[in-house]
């Protein structure tokens, strides 16, 4: 059964440098998510990508977080200068069409900011 | 503004007990909410959602407009139901988000 894929699992950073976490969506679905889950917190929508473009944002998702799919195929979001509290899982979602329809997750990625 | 409350963190029951998960809701108009389940170490899938009214894995789960519920059921919990489950909502008026509950630990002992 395809999967939305998600790399790397774990990655660990040191404060004020940019992460780029990547996510590798089912080949059909044109809807993409990110969302993250501060430790004991619940999960955050932060952005909605759908043809080439950014739908929909969250107020977390400020200037230092940005998306792209500049191949067609991997998803990326991009912390350009990670603080403390951005540690959280991230993850990635992606759906086939509208909004009525299954958001598949990815298995997330574990962002450690020290 | 839509709310997902889930209002107990950790449920805790042995082997053939029933299970209870609660969710509470807020939400304008008609909601259509899931109920998305992580097993250890994988990745967040959707359970069950109101308006298919099927029973997954023997759980069920029955919207009440009244109380604003959303209490998802079991009668016999099994070991490999162990798992965080997280009520969700989904899109409404434009927006594309899910927004969820906190989510809630079932632990299901032998």
């Amino acid at each position: 059964e395809p999967e939305v894929t998600q790399t790397p699992s774990h990655q660990v950073t040191q404060m004020g440098q940019e992460v780029i976490l990547r996510c590798v969506p089912i080949s059909n679905h044109l809807y993409f998510y990110w969302y993250r889950q501060i430790l004991g917190q619940k999960v955050e929508f932060l952005v909605s990508f759908y043809n080439n473009e950014i739908s929909e944002k969250s107020e977390i998702f400020d200037d230092q977080f940005s998306v792209e799919r500049p191949d067609g195929s991997n998803f990326t979001l991009k912390i350009r200068s990670t603080k403390l509290e951005d540690s959280a899982m991230y993850f990635c979602a992606a759906r086939t069409q509208g909004f009525d329809t299954e958001a598949f997750f990815g298995q997330g990625t574990r962002l450690t900011v020290v | 503004a839509q709310r997902v409350t889930q209002p107990e963190k950790l449920l805790s029951v042995f082997k053939g007990a029933p299970v209870e998960l609660k969710c509470n809701y807020s939400y304008s108009g008609s909601p259509e909410l899931f109920w998305y389940v992580q097993y250890s170490r994988q990745r967040l899938q959707l359970l069950l959602r109101h308006i298919s009214r099927e029973s997954i894995k023997g759980f069920t789960a029955d919207l009440n407009k009244g109380e604003t519920s959303f209490h998802l059921k079991k009668p016999f919990a099994q070991e490999e139901d162990s798992a965080m489950y997280y009520c969700a909502l989904p899109p409404q008026g434009g927006s594309e988000k899910l927004v969820f509950g906190k989510g809630m630990k079932l632990t299901v002992n032998p």
